[in-house]
């Protein structure tokens, strides 16, 4: 069974920084793109970040260029996300989320994390 | 960076009706776009890939059509179950992005 399993959220001022992870299990983690998807409750789903299974494919949501950094260790199953320079406007609950495949030709996401909290808050 | 656009951003049906749901992409993205469905307190479930392929274990009553910027997903026959909300989503090319959800309600 696919887990994804989001830690390191929580309450930081602004400006501040903030690094969530995402331990996968149930899968071969090292196979497969992950995303960040970002929702904040009662509204609409927002991609953040993408990573291929190689590191070799990177994108990011304009919202959040040049500021936040996604990463992944195959060699852990973790998927990570630096976040700097937060805002209010970066909270939200975050989910890891599974790709079908590498990350090169078709994609759609299989399989969420329930999430991690961020709030960005003086 | 590519915009989608959903419509409507609600709507009221019965049990039974047929309910279609439309999603524009603001350029091509050839079949590159999968429908979500997401209940309170969940976390969304894929309905649809590649436009218009059948995630395993959706039932039929889902469908999609569409290709380059202009994609459909229906409800032949409305159940209880389907109160939700829907989600396009392109991944032609990063960044990826969602359409903005719709909200299925019961009438």
């Amino acid at each position: 069974e696919v887990q994804l399993v989001e830690s390191g959220g929580g309450l930081v001022q602004p400006g501040r920084s903030l690094t969530l992870s995402c331990r996968a299990s149930g899968f071969m983690f090292e196979d497969y793109a992950m995303y960040w998807v970002r929702q904040d409750p009662g509204k609409g789903l927002e991609w953040v970040s993408g990573i291929s299974w190689n590191s070799g494919r990177i994108g990011y949501a304009d919202s959040v260029k040049g500021r936040f950094t996604i990463s992944r260790d195959n060699a852990k199953n973790s998927l990570y996300l630096q976040m700097n320079s937060l805002r209010g406007e970066d909270t939200a609950l975050y989910y890891c989320v599974k790709d079908r495949g590498t990350g090169f030709g078709s994609s759609w996401m299989t399989a969420w994390g329930q999430g991690t909290q961020v709030t960005v808050s003086s | 960076d590519i915009q989608m656009t959903q419509s409507p951003s609600s709507v009221s049906a019965s049990v039974g009706d047929r309910v279609t749901i439309t999603c524009r992409a603001s350029q091509g993205i050839s079949n590159s776009l999968a429908w979500y469905q997401q209940k309170p307190g969940k976390t969304p479930e894929l309905l649809i890939y590649t436009t218009s392929s059948l995630q395993s274990g959706v039932p039929s009553r889902f469908s999609g059509s569409g290709f380059g910027t202009d994609f459909t997903l229906t409800i032949s026959s409305l159940q209880p179950e389907d109160f939700a909300t829907y989600f396009c989503h392109q991944t032609n090319s990063f960044p990826y992005t969602f359409g903005q959800g719709t909200k299925l309600e019961i009438k």
